[in-house]
């Protein structure tokens, strides 16, 4: 079946310590998302990718990077993470911009 | 700024009863969906629905984009129908925009 998948679904890293959370997607969209959401908010986009050209979110801090290396892959990179962005990543896509959106399962983040 | 109201905030049912959900957003929208986040955080996509009125067994979805709403129908609700019921609207290319959802507690 095709889907969007995270790696891993359930991560543990130490303040500071640069983490790099994963996705993969089989629907050959053109679009990719990164999405984060915390405890009983609405998830909140960080940037996206349409194709290989990268659209960041103009409050999304500098800590959090992306790439991109091929259409199937993309990876969410927090440079030194803060007790404040554990939460649940979500990565989704849509086969162009303003279509339906897939989301992956997430991968919840612990920040000791 | 682009508003999107989700009512009521939370519903607690008895399981086999029916229910709707509101969105109300406050521009036109090219995009609408209606997504389940179950308890382990995912979100599922429910109906893909910027105008008109689609089912997929006991839900529902209905939106009339000129009055600027769109409803969700739960029919003989289950336990696991419980979770958070968002509704996402996109306007033009901006990015898609969620609104604040209502938490569905279905009790055996």
């Amino acid at each position: 079946d095709a889907m969007v998948i995270q790696n891993p679904r359930y991560q543990v890293t130490q303040f500071g310590k640069p983490v790099t959370l994963s996705c993969s997607q089989t629907l050959n969209h053109n679009v990719m998302y990164w999405y984060q959401q915390k405890s009983s908010q609405a998830p909140k986009l960080l940037f996206h990718y349409y194709d290989k050209d990268f659209n960041n979110e103009a409050d999304t801090p500098d800590n959090f990077q992306s790439r991109r290396p091929n259409t199937s892959f993309c990876f969410l990179d927090i440079r030194s993470p803060g007790l404040g962005d554990a939460a649940m990543y979500l990565c989704a896509t849509s086969r162009d911009q303003a279509l339906e959106q897939f989301f992956g399962p997430g991968t919840r983040l612990t920040v000791l | 700024g682009i508003q999107v109201e989700q009512s009521p905030p939370d519903l607690i049912l008895q399981e086999g009863a029916n229910s709707t959900l509101r969105c109300n957003f406050s521009d036109s929208v090219n995009n609408l969906q209606w997504f389940h986040q179950n308890p382990w955080g995912q979100l599922i996509n429910l109906f893909y629905i910027p105008s008109g009125t689609k089912q997929n067994g006991r839900l529902s979805a209905t939106t009339v984009a000129t009055e600027r709403y769109s409803l969700l129908y739960i029919s003989s609700s289950q336990t696991t129908d419980s979770g958070v019921y968002f509704c996402a609207v996109l306007f033009g290319n901006e990015k898609l925009t969620f609104g604040t959802g209502t938490r569905l507690t279905i009790i055996p």
